[in-house]
């Protein structure tokens, strides 16, 4: 099956600073790529749709500002959380389509702990 | 409001029988519905997808049903084995052709040996 990776896995940072999190598709190219947020023991929360080449789309509440999402080629999205607050700890999940079948192939994920 | 219901008590089973599990949704006209597996810290790996117009899907130990009518579907795992262990989630598109899945709260499955 096609493989996503996201990395890093696992990231702890300071309050205040910013973090960069890449989602990448290995064997396939992925014009759309979503980013999911999922707290401890509750379902996935589609946070955005991110779009090869044009802006991302985010879902209601969430700050577009706030979780930056670029997705500048076929095969790499990324999400920057900025000035990362305790609020913003979760495990953050990236996923992608891999042709029109409809099923999603995710990442590992990255667990985010801002001090 | 839109929901998608699974049932968050876990379902505790003994090995080799068959486990099923329940996805409920309301507020959604889905043009198909899918299963996923997430273990603990990991993300979810996808299982089946059943169309709207599909009653029955399986693969090998795996059965789901879908019944647009009471807007429901069930997943069956038989023969389930300790392995099985883990998260199941049901997970809905949106029906108005976007691409993004909606997720269920998931239903923790623990087979005992």
């Amino acid at each position: 099956g096609a493989v996503v990776s996201q990395h890093p896995s696992r990231v702890i940072c300071k309050s205040g600073t910013s973090v960069k999190i890449e989602c990448r598709s290995l064997d396939f190219q992925a014009t759309t790529m979503f980013w999911y947020r999922q707290f401890p023991k509750q379902s996935l929360m589609l946070m955005a749709t991110s779009n090869e080449g044009s802006k991302a789309t985010y879902e209601q509440g969430v700050e577009k500002d706030k979780f930056l999402i670029n997705h500048a080629s076929l095969t790499l999205s990324t999400l920057t959380v900025t000035s990362a607050h305790p609020e913003d700890s979760s495990f953050y999940i990236c996923s992608a389509m891999a042709g029109k079948t409809g099923e999603l192939f995710f990442g590992e994920g990255s667990r985010l702990t801002v001090l | 409001s839109q929901k998608i219901e699974q049932n968050s008590e876990a379902l505790n089973i003994q090995e080799g029988k068959t486990a099923t599990l329940t996805c409920n949704y309301t507020n959604y006209s889905p043009a198909y519905l899918q299963w996923y597996r997430q273990d603990p810290g990991r993300g979810p790996v996808f299982l089946l997808l059943i169309r709207e117009n599909e009653k029955e899907k399986r693969k090998e130990r795996l059965k789901v049903t879908f019944d647009t009518t009471l807007k429901q579907s069930l997943f069956h795992i038989t023969a389930s084995q300790p392995a099985d262990s883990a998260t199941y989630l049901c997970a809905l598109d949106q029906g108005t052709g976007r691409r993004a899945l909606t997720f269920g709260s998931g239903t923790r499955l623990q087979v005992q040996p």
